[in-house]
């Protein structure tokens, strides 16, 4: 099977403007997950689709914002970019019940200047 | 609210030496933990994971972890470094009853001397 497939993998941006990342999981995979890696704050949940709806958010602003399609690919958008959010952006897809293995994408790199 | 701390966010051990890194845990539920690797520029690679059917679990490339409850921890070992095995390690929880949602603890970066 492939794996967890996140396009693209590095973007630049300027702060003010928007940005959306892709992630197409596992076959079979329904659940999707989002996690921003930073140096100082580590790994950190976004949040989590399953069956197109939002199963659990961690403690983001609104500038993040998600949303997953019915073929359990998911986007997620960062409007507003500030240079803080420059990050390694990780997408995982697992089973849909809970305490499932999470298989993790490359990452997209982002770096807001 | 779950946590997980990984004591020593650097480890070094020479090649064929022992390696032990450390995790522990809180959660309110008997938990789900997990071992992952992270290689520069890569995304996670799970190691191992627990889930309450063996309390002593193998992983991946000849690293297992033993679940002790009663101490919350769930530390990761190898018996014989190799150079391949630098890398960064994050161990993991989730409580199996919010979805799939992982916390992670800081991560402890393996070196390998020659």
């Amino acid at each position: 099977k492939a794996g967890v497939t996140q396009t693209p993998r590095y973007l630049i941006k300027t702060r003010g403007q928007q940005v959306t990342l892709s992630c197409s999981p596992i076959s079979g995979h329904r659940s999707v997950s989002w996690y921003q890696q930073t140096p100082g704050q580590g790994l950190q949940f976004l949040f989590e689709y399953f069956s197109e709806t939002q199963r659990n958010k961690g403690n983001f602003p609104g500038r993040f914002s998600g949303r997953q399609f019915s073929n359990s690919r998911s986007e997620m958008n960062v409007s507003t970019l500030e240079l803080g959010d420059s990050a390694l952006y990780l997408c995982a897809s697992s089973s849909p019940e809970g305490g499932e293995t999470q298989y993790f994408g490359p990452g997209t790199r982002l770096l807001v200047l | 609210a779950q946590s997980v701390t990984q004591l020593g966010s650097h480890v070094s051990v020479s090649e064929g030496a022992l390696v032990l890194l450390r995790c522990n845990y809180s959660s309110s539920v008997p938990p789900y933990l997990f071992w992952y690797v992270q290689y520069p520029n890569q995304g996670l690679q799970l190691l191992l994971k627990y889930t309450s059917a063996a309390t002593l679990v193998k992983g991946i490339n000849g690293f297992e972890a033993e679940f002790k409850k009663s101490e919350t921890s769930f530390h990761l070992t190898k018996p014989s470094a190799h150079m391949s095995d630098a890398a960064e390690y994050f161990c993991a929880v989730s409580d199996g009853n919010a979805g799939n949602m992982l916390t992670f603890g800081g991560g402890t970066r393996l070196m390998v001397k020659p």
